[in-house]
């Protein structure tokens, strides 16, 4: 089946430093790969839409200079929080589809602590 | 637009039955079931993409309405191991996935 390796599992960082989040398809090409944001006991919230090859589309309300994307191969996309804060501490995963039709795969989540 | 679940939380005994509902305004492309366990990554559990489908795995069983406004998860026979929150996910062209609210599962000895 589909596997979608994500690291670093989780992180510790400083506010104000930057933090990089990867999210590798291992077995199969995504063109397309989705970073989700999750709180305590809340729903995934969809964060972007990574495409390969081009810039990512940010949902509504997601600050696209805070939360870089870089699709740069078919198998990897990485999230990078820029300037981080206690504010963006959360469980951030990424999740891959391989194709129309298919179920979504998610990676193991990268928690994020911002101290 | 976020698919609307209910209910939020259900507790079962062990080998008792559950449903899960999960409706939108508009018709759906697909909807998708997950099951997200404490501190893990949602995992799959199914996909229904025409409406008036139904499918199932082992004791769990998913249906998709006619109008494809509204699915429902059905659980039998639960185990403690179907402990847990369980999301449907909505898409168009099974891209920008929105999830429910998730309904959490407590499965009791």
């Amino acid at each position: 089946g589909a596997v979608v390796s994500q690291h670093p599992s989780w992180v510790i960082c400083k506010s104000g430093t930057s933090v990089k989040i990867e999210c590798r398809s291992l077995d199969f090409q995504a063109t397309t790969m989705f970073w989700y944001r999750q709180f305590p006991k809340q729903s995934l919230m969809l964060m972007a839409t990574s495409n390969e090859g081009s810039k990512a589309t940010y949902e509504q309300g997601v600050e696209k200079d805070k939360f870089l994307i870089n699709h740069a191969s078919l198998t990897l996309s990485t999230l990078t929080v820029t300037s981080a804060h206690p504010e963006d501490s959360s469980f951030y995963i990424c999740s891959a589809t391989q194709g129309p039709g298919g179920g979504y795969t998610f990676g193991s989540g990268t928690r994020l602590t911002v101290v | 637009q976020q698919p609307v679940q209910s209910p939020q939380a259900v507790i079962l005994r062990e080998g008792e039955d559950a449903v899960i509902n999960c409706s939108s305004s508009k018709a759906l492309y697909s909807v998708h079931w997950y099951r997200q366990k404490h501190g893990e990554a949602p995992v799959f559990l199914m996909i229904l993409l025409k409406g008036g489908e139904q499918k199932g795995h082992e004791k769990i069983s998913a249906s998709f309405n006619e109008k494809k406004q509204q699915s429902s998860l059905y659980l039998t026979a639960s185990q403690l191991s179907y402990s847990g929150t369980y999301f449907c996910g909505t898409g168009v062209n099974n891209n920008d996935m929105r999830f429910g609210a998730g309904t959490r599962l407590t499965v009791k000895p």
